[in-house]
This record gives structure tokens, C-alpha cells and sequence, in this order.
């Protein structure tokens, strides 16, 4: 069975704060994109990882997808209110099926 | 260029009626996938369209079933409705079956009472 397992489930922490929230999976991924939700809306597509090791940076959020391509992180730095949402990771496995991990519902203080 | 746009927003059914949900693809693209987003979950894979068949299935009753027309835009029927098919009902599109950009619209909540 493909899983996906995203933690933590919640979380709520100060502007200005740094955080990371992780993606784990036993499968291997041929590439994981992570996605943030608001409610009443559909999940828009932030970043998507191929490589091994890959590191992308989208502003104050950097993506990093691991060495096996089993596991993902995403880091913010100096967290914004703005930031708050449903953060999804999703990964392509090779028979091309898209598998959603639960989320990490994110809050930030103001 | 037009987004994915899905209708009806939201949707009221009782146990054991049919519900039909719609979604216009976004311009250019020709794959839609469908996927069901229960409360405090992550969206599950219904199934996929690509060129008007059907490209893949998730772990769905056959009571899920779909279309794709010629423009591209497609339609998700569901039959014999079950309490715990209250969920967000969420349609993606993308190009040439590539999944790794999907775009979303902003779904259908499907309340079955």
C-alpha cells in the first residue's frame, strides 16, 4: 500500500517563527510536489521535486526532497500570517498515480 | 486562460438519489482528474480521464462513474448516494496525462443526508 504520512497534523506557532513540516513515505516517489489549501478552495501547486537530494526555494518556503526520494520537507522562514493553510504533499509513483498525504494544517499568530 | 471551474459549488442529496458533478477543464489542457477530499483528510484519487477515456482508477465503487467530452470538459456521477459520500469533490486538469502539474478548481461539497 502507498501511504503517505505528513506531520505534524497541526500546527500553530508566532509570526516570525521559523517551522518545518515533513512528508515520509516507505515507497519511492518518481517526483513529490507539495501543494497549500484554503478552505472553500482547491489545493494550489507550490513546488514539484525530481531529484534525489533537490532543493528549491520559493521565497521564504525551501523545499528539500531526500537523498532516496522516499521523504520531503518544507521549511519557512519567518513565518507570516499569510502563510496559514492546508499543506499537502503529494507523490507520483511510477505507475503515474498521484497519492495525497493527510496534510498539515498550519496557523500562524499574528 | 481560463481556470478549471467546477459547478455546482455546493450540493444537498439524500441517501440512495444520483448526483452529477461537473468540471470545465482549464484551457489547453486535456486530462481530468477527479479526487474526493473528506473533512480533515488529504484529496483521495477517484479516477483519471485523458482524450475522453478513462486512464486510471483509485480504490472507488464502480457507483463511481465518468465522462470526458470532446472539449475536454467532464463529469462525475455518483449513484445510490451513501452518508459517507458527503465530501469535497475536487477536479484537477493537466496536460497529456502529466500528473506532476495538476490545477484544481475550487470543488463541489456534497452534503447526503
Amino acid at each position: 500500500t502507498q501511504l503517505l504520512e505528513q506531520s505534524p497534523q497541526f500546527l500553530s506557532i508566532q509570526e516570525g517563527e521559523n517551522l518545518t513540516v515533513y512528508c515520509n513515505s516507505s515507497s519511492v516517489f518518481s517526483s513529490l510536489q507539495w501543494y497549500r489549501q484554503e478552505p472553500g478552495e482547491g489545493p494550489v501547486l507550490l513546488v514539484t521535486v525530481v531529484t534525489g537530494g533537490e532543493v528549491k526555494k520559493l521565497k521564504r518556503l525551501t523545499f528539500q526532497f531526500g537523498d532516496a526520494r522516499k521523504d520531503s520537507s518544507l521549511h519557512i522562514t519567518a513565518a507570516q500570517p499569510g502563510d496559514t493553510g492546508l499543506y499537502l504533499c503529494a507523490g507520483a509513483f511510477e505507475d503515474d498515480k498521484i497519492i495525497f498525504g493527510k496534510g498539515t494544517r498550519l496557523h500562524i499568530l499574528p | 486562460e481560463t481556470g478549471v471551474t467546477q459547478s455546482p459549488t455546493h450540493l444537498i442529496k439524500t441517501r440512495g438519489q444520483q448526483v452529477t458533478l461537473r468540471c470545465s477543464s482549464q484551457s489547453g489542457h486535456n486530462t481530468v482528474s477527479w479526487y474526493q477530499q473528506a473533512l480533515g483528510q488529504g484529496p483521495q484519487f477517484i479516477f483519471q480521464y485523458y482524450r475522453e477515456e478513462e486512464n486510471g482508477r483509485g480504490n472507488f465503487p464502480p457507483r463511481f462513474s465518468g465522462l470526458q467530452f470532446p472539449n475536454y470538459s467532464s463529469e462525475l456521477n455518483v449513484n445510490a448516494l451513501e452518508l459517507d459520500d458527503s465530501a469535497l469533490y475536487l477536479c484537477a486538469s493537466s496536460t497529456d496525462s502529466f500528473n506532476e502539474k495538476l490545477f484544481f478548481g475550487s470543488g463541489t461539497q456534497l452534503s447526503v443526508l
